[in-house]
């Protein structure tokens, strides 16, 4: 199993931009979660789904847009990427409603200039 | 508005010695309580958890201290070795949907 999959490692963008985060899972977990990560700011969660088709607002939604349409994918939209979305973006997954364990990628480390 | 409150900032400990890390929320919803490790340039990975209905729970060297009265819980590391150099979280959640994170410790464990 590759556990989760986050796609690109790095990215630098240009405000006003489009990109969508890849988050990839391989053990038919039906929990993913999105959080971003800033210095003293710990991880705060933005978008969550429990199952194909449902997906919820987290903590910081506003600026990022997600679906589900499989079990196995989560992507992550920054429709107008601004300075303030730059940060370390990771998705986890966990096998049922409870959410635990949580099973988190390495991250994409997201400049926008 | 930080729902789960952490510190400290950084730890510096000597090998052998104990690592303490508190935490300390509001929301008396919260049921689940994970503590996470984190090495530089990865995820987050969980560590040892509890729920409100236990005052300790011990995995190897790692202990949870609960106190459901003070809203606190502490992550104690016993006999801190080197290896335990990391960034740790505390979080909380509610059912298991949306977790609230601490603001993180950095703990250097000095040979």
């Amino acid at each position: 199993n590759a556990g989760v999959t986050q796609t690109p490692k790095f990215q630098v963008l240009k405000t006003g931009q489009s990109m969508t985060l890849q988050c990839a899972q391989d053990m038919n977990h039906e929990y993913m979660s999105w959080y971003r990560q800033d210095p003293g700011m710990g991880l705060r969660l933005i978008h969550y789904s429990v199952g194909a088709g449902i997906t919820d607002q987290g903590e910081v939604p506003n600026g990022y847009n997600v679906s589900r349409s499989t079990t196995e994918d989560f992507p992550l939209r920054l429709l107008s990427a601004a300075p303030s979305q730059t940060s370390v973006y990771f998705c986890a997954s966990s096998w049922d409603r409870e959410g635990q364990p949580q099973h988190f990628g390495d991250g994409t480390r997201l400049s926008i200039l | 508005q930080q729902q789960v409150k952490q510190s400290p900032q950084s730890l510096i400990v000597q090998k052998g010695g104990i690592s303490i890390i508190n935490c300390a929320y509001e929301n008396t919803a919260f049921d689940y309580f994970p503590w996470y490790q984190q090495f530089p340039g990865k995820g987050p990975a969980l560590l040892i958890a509890i729920r409100p209905d236990v005052s300790e729970k011990k995995e190897g060297r790692f202990t949870i201290s609960f106190n459901k009265s003070a809203k606190q819980f502490s992550l104690h590391i016993m006999d801190s070795q080197p290896g335990d150099s990391a960034t740790y979280f505390c979080a909380a959640s509610v059912g298991g949907n949306q977790f609230y994170f601490g603001t993180g410790t950095s703990l250097t464990v000095i040979p």
